[in-house]
């Protein structure tokens, strides 16, 4: 098995809403990563975890909150999001090593209003 | 801080034709350096990956890329561009002092394959 999975797909919300996006691994991988992808850019990274660890945040502003519970479980809970906050959120996970190849879930396509 | 460069913003071929992606990369020692690939409302895919050892580095779906030092560059091709090639292309590196964890994304480049 080597997907990645995310849910919701989509997900339209407030600016005073309060939401989770969720992304799961059974591939065994003790690196698991939050990203943002703006239309026609890259993505940008936001988090990194590392054995259930933060081990990277990249600046990243407190209306995100990740959070790891387990080492195939990853979420992005959103709190009072911004208009500019709209993105495509793209959940990755790895081996712990820099060689490694990142998989990709298929992304939560976030609007908010 | 390390970068890296991908020219060209969009790329259009006919298909059957060669497919050429460019990308440079700026740092004084070598990365590990992938080539992935996005197609409309999906995640991103690896095509191929250079570490270690032989410089040109095969790939899924036909595509290659040879790992230049002198030339600090890593540039995807494929001999026979197909339809179904049509997507964004993203060149990135991993450099040595993160731990593996700060893949640096290229801007990407949107191939056209035209009929």
């Amino acid at each position: 098995d080597t997907e990645v999975t995310q849910t919701p797909k989509h997900l339209v919300m407030g600016m005073t809403n309060k939401k989770s996006l969720k992304c799961e691994q059974h591939m065994g991988h003790r690196a698991m990563y939050w990203y943002k992808q703006k239309a026609k850019k890259p993505p940008e990274l936001m988090f990194v975890y590392s054995y259930e660890k933060l081990s990277i945040n990249e600046s990243v502003p407190s209306r995100f909150s990740p959070e790891c519970p387990n080492s195939s479980l990853l979420n992005l809970h959103l709190h009072a999001l911004q208009p500019e906050d709209s993105a495509l959120y793209l959940c990755a996970s790895s081996q712990v090593d820099r060689k490694v190849t990142q998989y990709f879930g298929p992304g939560t396509r976030l609007l908010v209003l | 801080a390390q970068s890296v460069t991908q020219l060209g913003s969009h790329v259009s071929v006919s298909e059957g034709a060669l497919v050429l992606l460019r990308c440079n990369y700026s740092s004084s020692v070598p990365p590990y350096l992938f080539w992935y690939v996005q197609y409309p409302n999906q995640g991103l895919q690896l095509l191929l990956k250079y570490t270690t050892g032989a410089t040109l580095v095969k790939g899924i779906n036909g595509f290659e890329a040879e790992f230049k030092k002198s030339e600090t560059s890593f540039h995807l091709t494929k001999p026979s561009a197909h339809m179904s090639d049509a997507a964004e292309y993203f060149c990135a590196v991993s450099p040595l002092n993160t731990g593996g964890f700060k893949t640096i994304f290229g801007a990407g480049t949107r191939l056209f394959v035209k009929a």
